[in-house]
């Protein structure tokens, strides 16, 4: 069965770039995508953007446009996120997940902290 | 851009009751709606793909019906472990693009 283990809480300062990694485990990534949401503290779920790692092709929320990006190595089962330009409203918890066709299997969530 | 609202933004029930939760889209959508559980300091877990499809491990006491703009999750009869942040979730092409709602939050008395 298929985990996803994100990698640990990162701390930034602003304006400055903050990279997660999402390593899938049980199964290699095939043709299922693999998506990134965050939750600001008290916040609801916020759709970022996802890849679907097979072929590289990428999508991303209007709203991180220009300032996300999401790659995936199919050989190591592993995708990233990378989210630039931080401020403190980025400060959040970061999810990775599988679509098939919903999000059925979920990263732990790595803590972003965006501070000076 | 489809925006996916829920009502109400909190309930209180006792255990037992029956619940229902309602997720309303902007504009007429396909069935490609999900309803994710997220309890305190837990990722989310889905609970409902595809309007009514129950997840794997997912109990009975949840279903999902709906169409075009209306959509609901019922809880019957609600546990006391069912308190959390219930979401519902549009997945529109391929890559999807995803959309959120607000979420409920499900108290129980």
């Amino acid at each position: 069965q298929v985990q996803l283990v994100q990698s640990g809480a990162e701390v930034k300062k602003p304006g400055s770039s903050v990279k997660v990694s999402c390593k899938a485990s049980g199964e290699t990534l095939r043709n299922f995508a693999l998506t990134w949401v965050r939750q600001a503290p008290g916040q609801g779920l916020e759709w970022m953007g996802g890849i679907i790692p097979s072929s590289g092709a990428a999508n991303y929320a209007q709203s991180f446009q220009g300032r996300v990006t999401i790659t995936a190595d199919k050989f190591t089962s592993t995708a990233y996120m990378e989210l630039s330009s931080l401020t403190s409203k980025d400060t959040a918890m970061y999810y990775c997940a599988r679509v098939t066709p919903a999000m059925d299997v979920w990263g732990r969530g790595t803590t972003v902290t965006v501070s000076s | 851009e489809i925006v996916l609202t829920q009502s109400p933004a909190t309930l209180s029930l006792s255990p037992g009751e029956r619940t229902t939760l309602s997720c309303r889209a902007s504009q007429n959508i396909n069935n490609f709606l999900a309803w994710y559980q997220q309890r305190p300091g837990q990722a989310p877990r889905l609970l409902i793909y595809d309007t009514f499809n129950r997840a794997t491990g997912i109990p009975a006491r949840f279903s999902g019906s709906g169409s075009g703009t209306d959509f609901t999750l019922t809880i019957s009869p609600l546990e006391p472990e069912d308190v959390a942040v219930y979401y519902c979730q549009l997945r529109i092409n391929w890559p999807p693009v995803l959309t959120f709602g607000g979420g409920t939050k499900v108290e129980v008395k």
